[in-house]
């Protein structure tokens, strides 16, 4: 069974400063890795996705992915965080039938 | 990607009745799904609706306690039966264009329901 982790509960970075949000998996086969954003009481938006190629994956609103074979990991990163950046990140893999979620992140901005 | 609409947005039930979540989308979609996000933590995909035929519930869900229907391919109906507080969670519909699991998925808004 694939799974996916994210070790930290909560990130703080200051307004400015460049942001990672960590992620981890464990899968069967070729990857497929996904981040998605969710805003308070909103559903989840798509932000980014990994399927073959370049190692680093752009997305929306100035968000990149690294993704890193050896280390098992996919890592979101923005180069400069913004407040409205604040919100809950989710990384997941994509399976047979659906998606497998992380726990979640997240990821406070502060001005 | 698509526009998903859910109704209703949320709902306070009370112990032992039921309600039915709607979702629509824009356009036609190859795959549907329900997931859940109990409070603070992540989704768990109850099932993936089929259409015109029974959904496909995952580990821990059954059709008795969570019956879906989907009669096109741009609708579907999540009913959460017998309600206790423990059902109290956000209930998410997401779609998929194909059903390769490298298609990212795109989910309405939730439905958030609380069981007094």
């Amino acid at each position: 069974a694939q799974s996916v982790a994210q070790p930290e509960d909560q990130v703080n970075v200051a307004e400015g400063n460049p942001l990672t949000v960590k992620c981890t998996y464990s899968v069967s086969g070729n990857p497929y890795l996904f981040w998605y954003v969710q805003y308070p009481n909103r559903g989840l938006q798509f932000l980014l996705k990994y399927i073959t190629g370049d190692n680093l994956v752009k997305g929306s609103y100035g968000f990149e992915a690294e993704f890193n074979k050896s280390q098992t990991s996919f890592h979101l990163k923005k180069p400069s965080a913004l407040v409205s950046d604040s919100a809950l990140y989710f990384c997941a893999a994509g399976g047979r039938r659906a998606l497998t979620f992380g726990s979640g992140t997240r990821l406070q901005v502060q001005p | 990607s698509a526009v998903i609409s859910q109704k209703p947005s949320r709902d306070i039930c009370q112990r032992g009745t039921s309600l039915t979540i709607q979702c629509q989308v824009d356009s036609q979609v190859t795959m549907m799904f329900w997931y859940r996000q109990q409070p603070g933590q992540s989704l768990t995909l109850i099932a993936t609706a089929n259409q015109g035929s029974e959904a496909t519930y995952e580990s821990g869900f059954v059709i008795d306690k969570f019956p879906i229907s989907r009669p096109n391919l741009t609708f579907s109906t999540l009913t959460v039966s017998n309600m206790s507080p423990e059902d109290s969670s956000i209930y998410l519909c997401s779609v998929s264009r194909r059903e390769f699991s490298y298609n990212e998925q795109f989910f309405g808004p939730g439905t958030r329901l609380t069981v007094l």
